[in-house]
Protein backbone atom coordinates (compact mmCIF):
# COMPACT_ATOMS: atom_id res chain seq x y z
CA UNK A 1 0.00 0.00 0.00
CA UNK A 2 1.16 3.53 -0.35
CA UNK A 3 2.62 5.66 1.60
CA UNK A 4 2.28 8.93 2.59
CA UNK A 5 3.90 12.00 3.83
CA UNK A 6 2.53 14.68 5.66
CA UNK A 7 4.08 17.64 7.47
CA UNK A 8 4.30 17.13 11.01
CA UNK A 9 2.59 20.53 12.24
CA UNK A 10 0.95 23.50 11.15
CA UNK A 11 -0.71 26.13 12.43
CA UNK A 12 -4.02 27.60 11.49
CA UNK A 13 -6.07 31.11 12.56
CA UNK A 14 -9.11 30.32 13.78
CA UNK A 15 -12.13 30.87 11.66
CA UNK A 16 -9.79 30.60 8.28
CA UNK A 17 -9.63 27.34 5.76
CA UNK A 18 -7.21 24.82 6.95
CA UNK A 19 -5.53 23.19 4.30
CA UNK A 20 -3.71 20.09 4.97
CA UNK A 21 -1.80 18.66 2.46
CA UNK A 22 -0.67 15.03 1.90
CA UNK A 23 1.77 13.16 -0.62
CA UNK A 24 0.86 9.38 -2.05
CA UNK A 25 2.92 9.12 -5.05
CA UNK A 26 3.22 5.61 -4.93
CA UNK A 27 -0.67 5.49 -4.77
CA UNK A 28 -2.36 2.71 -7.25
CA UNK A 29 -5.46 2.77 -9.04
CA UNK A 30 -7.32 0.74 -6.58
CA UNK A 31 -6.12 2.24 -3.26
CA UNK A 32 -8.51 5.28 -1.77
CA UNK A 33 -7.25 8.18 -0.29
CA UNK A 34 -8.82 8.33 3.68
CA UNK A 35 -8.67 11.16 6.39
CA UNK A 36 -9.11 10.78 10.06
CA UNK A 37 -8.65 12.85 12.92
CA UNK A 38 -7.48 12.19 16.32
CA UNK A 39 -8.09 14.96 19.37
CA UNK A 40 -5.89 14.17 22.29
CA UNK A 41 -5.91 10.41 22.97
CA UNK A 42 -9.18 9.56 22.15
CA UNK A 43 -10.25 7.05 18.99
CA UNK A 44 -9.65 8.20 15.75
CA UNK A 45 -12.39 9.39 14.01
CA UNK A 46 -13.00 9.40 10.12
CA UNK A 47 -13.31 12.90 8.39
CA UNK A 48 -13.85 11.99 4.67
CA UNK A 49 -11.90 9.67 1.60
CA UNK A 50 -12.21 9.65 -2.22
CA UNK A 51 -11.05 7.75 -4.91
CA UNK A 52 -10.69 10.47 -7.91
CA UNK A 53 -12.60 13.09 -7.64
CA UNK A 54 -13.12 15.88 -4.84
CA UNK A 55 -15.53 14.94 -2.48
CA UNK A 56 -17.29 17.39 0.25
CA UNK A 57 -19.30 16.21 3.57
CA UNK A 58 -20.42 18.59 6.38
CA UNK A 59 -17.11 18.22 7.82
CA UNK A 60 -14.38 19.04 5.47
CA UNK A 61 -13.55 18.70 1.67
CA UNK A 62 -11.13 16.74 0.11
CA UNK A 63 -8.85 17.65 -3.02
CA UNK A 64 -7.02 15.07 -5.21
CA UNK A 65 -4.65 15.63 -7.72
CA UNK A 66 -5.99 14.50 -11.34
CA UNK A 67 -2.53 12.68 -11.00
CA UNK A 68 -3.95 11.14 -7.60
CA UNK A 69 0.01 12.02 -6.30
CA UNK A 70 -1.36 14.51 -3.34
CA UNK A 71 -4.20 15.39 -1.98
CA UNK A 72 -5.33 18.15 0.25
CA UNK A 73 -7.88 18.37 3.23
CA UNK A 74 -9.94 21.62 3.43
CA UNK A 75 -11.34 22.66 6.99
CA UNK A 76 -13.20 25.66 5.72
CA UNK A 77 -14.24 27.60 8.69
CA UNK A 78 -11.28 26.12 11.15
CA UNK A 79 -12.67 26.45 14.74
CA UNK A 80 -10.64 25.50 18.17
CA UNK A 81 -12.20 22.67 18.73
CA UNK A 82 -10.72 21.07 15.11
CA UNK A 83 -6.87 21.25 16.91
CA UNK A 84 -6.20 17.28 16.52
CA UNK A 85 -3.21 14.75 14.58
CA UNK A 86 -4.69 14.36 11.16
CA UNK A 87 -4.18 11.30 9.51
CA UNK A 88 -4.12 10.69 5.70
CA UNK A 89 -4.00 7.09 4.36
CA UNK A 90 -3.33 5.55 0.78
CA UNK A 91 -5.36 2.08 1.20
CA UNK A 92 -7.53 -0.37 -0.90
CA UNK A 93 -8.82 -1.81 2.09
CA UNK A 94 -9.39 -1.17 5.95
CA UNK A 95 -7.04 -3.87 7.12
CA UNK A 96 -4.28 -2.53 4.33
CA UNK A 97 -4.33 1.18 6.94
CA UNK A 98 -0.61 1.92 7.47
CA UNK A 99 -1.09 5.30 9.46
CA UNK A 100 1.93 7.27 9.73
CA UNK A 101 2.61 9.97 12.06
CA UNK A 102 0.08 12.60 11.12
CA UNK A 103 -0.30 16.65 11.02
CA UNK A 104 -0.49 17.96 14.21
CA UNK A 105 -2.74 21.23 13.44
CA UNK A 106 -3.32 24.03 16.00
CA UNK A 107 -6.10 26.36 15.23
CA UNK A 108 -5.68 29.51 16.90
CA UNK A 109 -7.80 31.70 18.82
CA UNK B 1 -25.83 4.58 19.06
CA UNK B 2 -23.64 2.94 16.76
CA UNK B 3 -20.44 2.35 18.43
CA UNK B 4 -17.24 0.46 19.29
CA UNK B 5 -17.08 -0.26 22.96
CA UNK B 6 -13.75 -1.23 24.95
CA UNK B 7 -13.51 -2.01 28.34
CA UNK B 8 -11.62 -1.33 30.93
CA UNK B 9 -10.64 2.45 29.82
CA UNK B 10 -7.14 2.33 31.89
CA UNK B 11 -5.65 -0.64 33.19
CA UNK B 12 -2.54 -1.09 35.57
CA UNK B 13 -0.98 -4.43 36.31
CA UNK B 14 1.97 -6.44 36.79
CA UNK B 15 4.94 -8.44 34.65
CA UNK B 16 3.30 -12.27 33.63
CA UNK B 17 -0.60 -11.38 34.23
CA UNK B 18 -2.65 -12.87 32.25
CA UNK B 19 -5.09 -9.86 30.78
CA UNK B 20 -7.99 -9.26 28.03
CA UNK B 21 -9.37 -6.35 27.11
CA UNK B 22 -12.61 -6.58 25.76
CA UNK B 23 -14.21 -4.96 22.44
CA UNK B 24 -17.54 -5.05 21.19
CA UNK B 25 -19.30 -3.24 18.44
CA UNK B 26 -22.97 -2.90 17.64
CA UNK B 27 -22.74 -2.19 13.65
CA UNK B 28 -22.90 -5.96 12.48
CA UNK B 29 -19.49 -5.30 11.16
CA UNK B 30 -17.54 -8.31 9.97
CA UNK B 31 -14.28 -6.41 9.74
CA UNK B 32 -12.41 -5.80 13.16
CA UNK B 33 -9.00 -4.83 13.88
CA UNK B 34 -6.81 -3.33 16.79
CA UNK B 35 -4.11 -1.03 16.94
CA UNK B 36 -1.03 -0.08 19.53
CA UNK B 37 -0.23 3.70 19.75
CA UNK B 38 3.19 4.58 20.72
CA UNK B 39 4.55 8.50 21.09
CA UNK B 40 6.51 9.02 17.89
CA UNK B 41 5.43 5.97 15.90
CA UNK B 42 1.86 6.44 15.25
CA UNK B 43 -0.88 3.69 15.62
CA UNK B 44 0.79 0.31 14.25
CA UNK B 45 -1.98 -2.77 13.68
CA UNK B 46 -1.74 -5.78 15.95
CA UNK B 47 -4.25 -8.46 14.51
CA UNK B 48 -7.70 -8.17 12.40
CA UNK B 49 -10.19 -10.32 11.63
CA UNK B 50 -12.31 -10.19 8.36
CA UNK B 51 -15.38 -12.29 10.10
CA UNK B 52 -16.01 -14.71 12.59
CA UNK B 53 -13.49 -17.25 13.36
CA UNK B 54 -11.04 -15.28 10.68
CA UNK B 55 -7.80 -14.09 12.39
CA UNK B 56 -4.65 -12.36 10.65
CA UNK B 57 -1.76 -10.74 12.45
CA UNK B 58 -0.91 -7.32 11.46
CA UNK B 59 2.23 -5.64 11.90
CA UNK B 60 3.40 -6.40 15.96
CA UNK B 61 1.47 -9.35 16.90
CA UNK B 62 4.31 -10.56 19.40
CA UNK B 63 2.86 -11.19 22.93
CA UNK B 64 -0.73 -10.72 21.49
CA UNK B 65 -3.76 -13.19 21.01
CA UNK B 66 -7.39 -12.69 19.46
CA UNK B 67 -10.82 -14.47 19.05
CA UNK B 68 -13.32 -14.29 17.25
CA UNK B 69 -16.27 -16.11 17.87
CA UNK B 70 -18.91 -14.05 17.55
CA UNK B 71 -19.14 -11.53 15.41
CA UNK B 72 -19.38 -8.84 17.67
CA UNK B 73 -16.80 -9.11 20.21
CA UNK B 74 -13.17 -8.81 19.20
CA UNK B 75 -11.09 -9.67 22.64
CA UNK B 76 -7.12 -9.05 23.01
CA UNK B 77 -5.68 -11.23 25.37
CA UNK B 78 -2.06 -10.91 26.52
CA UNK B 79 -1.42 -14.09 27.85
CA UNK B 80 2.17 -12.79 29.91
CA UNK B 81 2.35 -8.59 29.80
CA UNK B 82 5.78 -7.14 29.83
CA UNK B 83 6.84 -3.33 30.33
CA UNK B 84 7.06 -3.02 26.27
CA UNK B 85 3.54 -3.67 26.44
CA UNK B 86 2.90 -0.22 27.96
CA UNK B 87 0.67 1.71 25.16
CA UNK B 88 -2.19 3.01 24.16
CA UNK B 89 -4.42 0.52 22.27
CA UNK B 90 -7.86 1.17 19.86
CA UNK B 91 -10.05 -1.22 18.73
CA UNK B 92 -11.70 -0.61 15.50
CA UNK B 93 -14.64 -1.96 13.27
CA UNK B 94 -16.01 -1.71 10.00
CA UNK B 95 -18.58 -3.28 7.31
CA UNK B 96 -16.53 -5.56 4.06
CA UNK B 97 -17.93 -4.16 1.61
CA UNK B 98 -17.24 -5.26 -2.35
CA UNK B 99 -15.87 -2.01 -2.86
CA UNK B 100 -13.79 -2.05 0.12
CA UNK B 101 -13.91 1.79 1.01
CA UNK B 102 -15.78 1.72 4.05
CA UNK B 103 -14.10 3.60 6.68
CA UNK B 104 -12.86 2.36 10.39
CA UNK B 105 -15.30 3.39 13.35
CA UNK B 106 -12.45 3.04 16.78
CA UNK B 107 -13.09 2.45 20.54
CA UNK B 108 -11.97 5.00 22.94
CA UNK B 109 -9.09 3.46 23.72
CA UNK B 110 -7.12 1.44 26.66
CA UNK B 111 -4.94 2.97 28.37
CA UNK B 112 -2.18 -0.10 29.95
CA UNK B 113 0.62 -0.19 31.63
CA UNK B 114 2.82 -2.77 33.25
CA UNK B 115 4.92 -2.45 35.98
Amino acid sequence: DAKTTQPPSMDCAEGRAANLPCNHSTISGNEYVYWYRQIHSQGPQYIIHGLKNNETNEMASLIITEDRKSSTLILPHATLRDTAVYYCIAASGTYKYIFGTGTRLKVLA
Amino acid sequence: EAQVTQNPRYLITVTGKKLTVTCSQNMNHEYMSWYRQDPGLGLRQIYYSMNVEVTDKGDVPEGYKVSRKEKRNFPLILESPSPNQTSLYFCASSPTDSSYNSPLHFGNGTRLTVT
